[in-house]
C-alpha cells in the first residue's frame, strides 16, 4: 500500500510569511508524529497525535508552530511568521498502534528554506 | 534526563567485512530501542527494534542488534557489509511516553 506522503516537498518562504505543511499518513495508522531535522542532525520530536487528539506538543519550539489532525487522518503543521532558524526538513511519521513499541513509518519530508 | 549517544560520526568498512555501529542510551524504565536508516534522497526507514525477549534481534537487510542492559547499549551489526549499506543510521530509544529521541546519526561508508 501507499506510504506516508508529504507536500510540498520543497518550500521557500520569505521571513515573516506563514507556511502550511501537509502529511498524509498510512491509512489506518492511529499515531502521527512530526519531527524537525536540521542539516547533519537527527530528527527532533515536535508533536504527537493519537487519532485527532494532540497528546504531546512539548517539542514545538514556539507558539508560532501549530499542528492539527482534525479528522484523525491528514495532518497539517503550520508555522506562522517564519524565521530563518525555522529552515529545516520537517518529517512526518505514522505508526499502527498507540504504544511506544510500534515502529514509525516516515514520509520523505518537506524541506523548508526561509530567506 | 533521557538521552542517546552515537559516539562515531562516521564508520568506514570494506565490503565483505563485519560492521558495527554503536549506540548507548539513558532512558527511564524498560527501554524500547529502534534503529532507522536514511539512504540518500530517501526517507527514514525502520530497520529493527528491541522490545523484550532475546537480546539479539534481527532486522531488515541482514542487520542485527544486540541489547546489553548492563552497558545500556544497543549496537547495530552486520556480518558482511555491502556497498549498498552505505547510509546514515540512527539509534532511537523510546522514552516511555510518546516521544522518541533520535541520536545524531552515524554515517556508514562501505568501500568496494
Amino acid at each position: 500500500g501507499a506510504g506516508v506522503s508529504q507536500s510540498p516537498r520543497y518550500k521557500v518562504a520569505k521571513r515573516g510569511q506563514d507556511v502550511a505543511l501537509r502529511c498524509d499518513p498510512i491509512s489506518g495508522h492511529v499515531s502521527l508524529f512530526w519531527y524537525q531535522q536540521a542539516l547533519g542532525q537527527g530528527p527532533e520530536f515536535l508533536t504527537y497525535f493519537q487519532n485527532e487528539a494532540q497528546l504531546d506538543k512539548s517539542g514545538l519550539p514556539s507558539d508560532r508552530f501549530f499542528a492539527e489532525r482534525p479528522e484523525g487522518s491528514v495532518s497539517t503543521l503550520k508555522i506562522q511568521r517564519t524565521q530563518q532558524e525555522d529552515s529545516a526538513v520537517y518529517l512526518c511519521a505514522s505508526s499502527l498502534g498507540t504504544g511506544y513499541g510500534y515502529e514509525q513509518y516516515f514520509g520523505p519530508g518537506t524541506r523548508l528554506t526561509v530567506t | 534526563a533521557q538521552s542517546v549517544a552515537q559516539p562515531e560520526d562516521q564508520v568506514n568498512v570494506a565490503e565483505g567485512n563485519p560492521l558495527t555501529v554503536k549506540c548507548t542510551y539513558s532512558v527511564s524504565g524498560n527501554p524500547y530501542l529502534f534503529w532507522y536508516v536514511q539512504y540518500p534522497n530517501r526517507g527514514l526507514q525502520f530497520l529493527l527494534k528491541y522490545i523484550t525477549g532475546d537480546n539479539l534481534v534481527k532486522g531488515s537487510y541482514g542487520f542485527e542488534a544486540e541489547f546489553n542492559k548492563s552497558q545500556t547499549s544497543f549496537h547495530l551489526k552486520k556480518p558482511s557489509a555491502l556497498v549498498s549499506d552505505s547510509a546514515l543510521y540512527f539509534c532511537a530509544p523510546g522514552t516511555g511516553g510518546f516521544k522518541t529521541i533520535f541520536g545524531a546519526g552515524t554515517r556508514l561508508f562501505v568501500k568496494a
